[in-house]
């Protein structure tokens, strides 16, 4: 079975500086995919940025770059340069053939951003 | 390129009426999963199509729900009868392949309210 841990139910951050999300996960796959999706007060969840369990590099997609860190199974977001708009809820998620490809969600950390 | 397309946005129900919520996929996406958000239990998988087949339905709550996708560019979520306690916010996604590399695309959600 695959579990997602989101250690921090909700974070603060200044406008115009970085901060992590937190997330760990466990699996007996060997091969499997990390995701992180933003959920804003206005309900749809939006891809951010993915994983592979085989990338060598961390994923990077603007702003957002994933602090990937196998050995531990943590997976942390790190959002660059904090606006207002990213204050919302954010998810880890991962996918593994173990779980019949199903993406197990944790329980999501709610970002504020302040001015 | 339209993004998922689900409807009803919103949907007031009494208890023990027959709901069915709708979707319509990314075009060429042949994977759909069906996605239930509440406060209690986060996000859950409810079932997932690979080319309009239905693969994992172990989500599924109980009998009351049902779905079926007939073809490549609709989808349904029926549950009949409609309990308070299935009142909760109703995501589609697609995806373009059953892998662990392709992220998820997701609808805007259908928010149900069971009376």
């Amino acid at each position: 079975a695959q579990k997602i841990t989101q250690t921090q139910p909700g974070m603060f951050v200044q406008e115009k500086e970085a901060v992590t999300l937190d997330c760990t996960y466990d699996t007996s796959d060997q091969s499997y995919g990390l995701f992180w999706y933003k959920q804003p007060s206005s309900g749809e969840m939006i891809f951010l940025i993915y994983q592979g369990s085989y990338d060598e590099q961390n994923a990077t997609e603007g702003r957002y770059s994933l602090n990937f860190q196998k050995a531990r199974k943590s997976a942390n977001l790190v959002i660059s340069a904090s606006q207002l708009g990213d204050s919302a809820m954010y998810f880890c998620a991962m996918r593994g053939r173990g779980s019949n490809y199903k993406l197990t969600f944790g329980k999501g950390t709610l970002l504020t951003v302040n001015p | 390129d339209a993004g998922v397309i689900q409807s009803p946005r919103h949907e007031v129900t009494e208890m023990g009426q027959e709901v069915t919520l709708r979707c319509k996929p990314i075009s060429g996406h042949n994977s759909l999963f069906w996605y239930r958000q509440t406060m209690m239990r986060g996000l859950e998988l409810l079932i997932y199509f690979n080319n309009n087949v239905p693969i994992d339905d172990s989500g599924m709550p109980e009998d009351r729900f049902s779905a079926k996708m007939p073809n490549a560019s609709f989808s349904t979520l029926k549950i009949q009868p409609s309990e308070p306690r299935d009142s909760a916010v109703y995501f589609c996604a697609s995806s373009r392949r059953d892998s662990l590399v392709y992220e998820q695309y997701f609808g805007p959600g259908t928010r149900l309210t069971v009376t």
